[in-house]
C-alpha cells in the first residue's frame, strides 16, 4: 500500500518570504502522479500543483513550485513571496492506477498547517 | 454543475440517529469518491463509485456506513445509528475516468454527533 508522510504538522512564515513544505512517499510503482492540495478554513480542497512521475522537470504554478526527487521519493512544495491568503492546511497526495482498471486512487498525507504572518 | 456540491454544509445529530449526506458531482464525471476528515487528521478514503457501481468500498469503517449512487450522478452516504466517533467532515470528490488529473472536491459536510 502507498503511504504519504508529511513530517511538519505546523509551519509559519512571514509575508513575502519563501517557505518549503516537505513530503515523502512510499511506493513500488514507477508510474504515478503527485499533488499538493490546499484547504483553507472554508474546507474547500483546492488543487495547487500536479507532478507526473515520468517527467523529470519540476512542476511550477506561479508562486508555487515543487522539488521532485523520484529516487528519494520526495516531493516538497515551495511557496515564494508568501501571501496572507496562503494560510491553510496543505496536503500532499499520491495517485496511482489501482486494480488494473480505470480508477486512479488518491492517498493523502496528514497535512501541514501553514500560517503566513503579516 | 460547475463544481461538486455537498449538502447539508453542517449537520448536528443525536447519538443513535441516522443521517444522510448528499453529493452532487460535476456533470460528466464518472468517478465519485467519499473521504472522511477527522479533527487533525488527513483524509481517510471511504468508498469509490464508477458510474452507479462501487468497485472499492474498502474504507467504510463499519456496516453502519453505506452509500449509493443513482443515475451516474448524485450520491448519498448514509450513517445509521450514529456514534460520537462519527463526528468529522465528510468530503466528496469527482473526476473523469482514465486520467491522472486529480479530483475536484466539494466543501464537505461537517457532522457533529452529540
Amino acid at each position: 500500500a502507498q503511504t504519504v508522510t508529511q513530517s511538519q504538522p505546523e509551519m509559519s512564515v512571514q509575508e513575502a518570504e519563501t517557505v518549503t513544505l516537505s513530503c515523502t512517499y512510499d511506493t513500488s510503482e514507477n508510474n504515478y502522479y503527485l499533488f499538493w492540495y490546499k484547504q483553507p478554513p472554508s474546507r474547500q480542497m483546492i488543487l495547487v500543483i500536479r507532478q507526473e512521475a515520468y517527467k523529470q522537470q519540476n512542476a511550477t504554478e506561479n508562486r508555487f513550485s515543487v522539488n521532485f526527487q523520484k529516487a528519494a521519493k520526495s516531493f516538497s512544495l515551495k511557496i515564494s513571496d508568501s501571501q496572507l491568503g496562503d494560510t491553510a492546511m496543505y496536503f500532499c497526495a499520491f495517485m496511482n492506477r489501482v486494480g488494473g482498471g480505470s480508477n486512479y486512487k488518491l492517498t493523502f498525507g496528514k497535512g501541514t498547517l501553514l500560517t503566513v504572518n503579516p | 454543475g460547475a463544481g461538486v456540491s455537498q449538502s447539508p454544509s453542517n449537520k448536528v445529530t443525536e447519538k443513535g440517529k441516522d443521517v444522510e449526506l448528499r453529493c452532487d458531482p460535476i456533470s460528466g464525471h464518472t468517478a465519485l469518491y467519499w473521504y472522511r476528515q477527522s479533527l487533525g487528521q488527513g483524509l481517510e478514503f471511504l468508498i469509490y463509485f464508477q458510474g452507479n457501481s462501487a468497485p472499492d468500498k474498502s474504507g467504510l469503517p463499519s456496516d453502519r456506513f453505506s452509500a449509493e449512487r443513482t443515475g451516474g450522478s448524485v450520491s448519498t452516504l448514509t450513517i445509521q445509528r450514529t456514534q460520537q466517533e462519527d463526528s468529522a467532515v465528510y468530503l466528496c470528490a469527482s473526476s473523469r475516468l482514465r486520467t491522472g488529473e486529480g479530483y475536484t472536491f466539494g466543501s464537505g459536510t461537517r457532522l457533529t454527533v452529540v
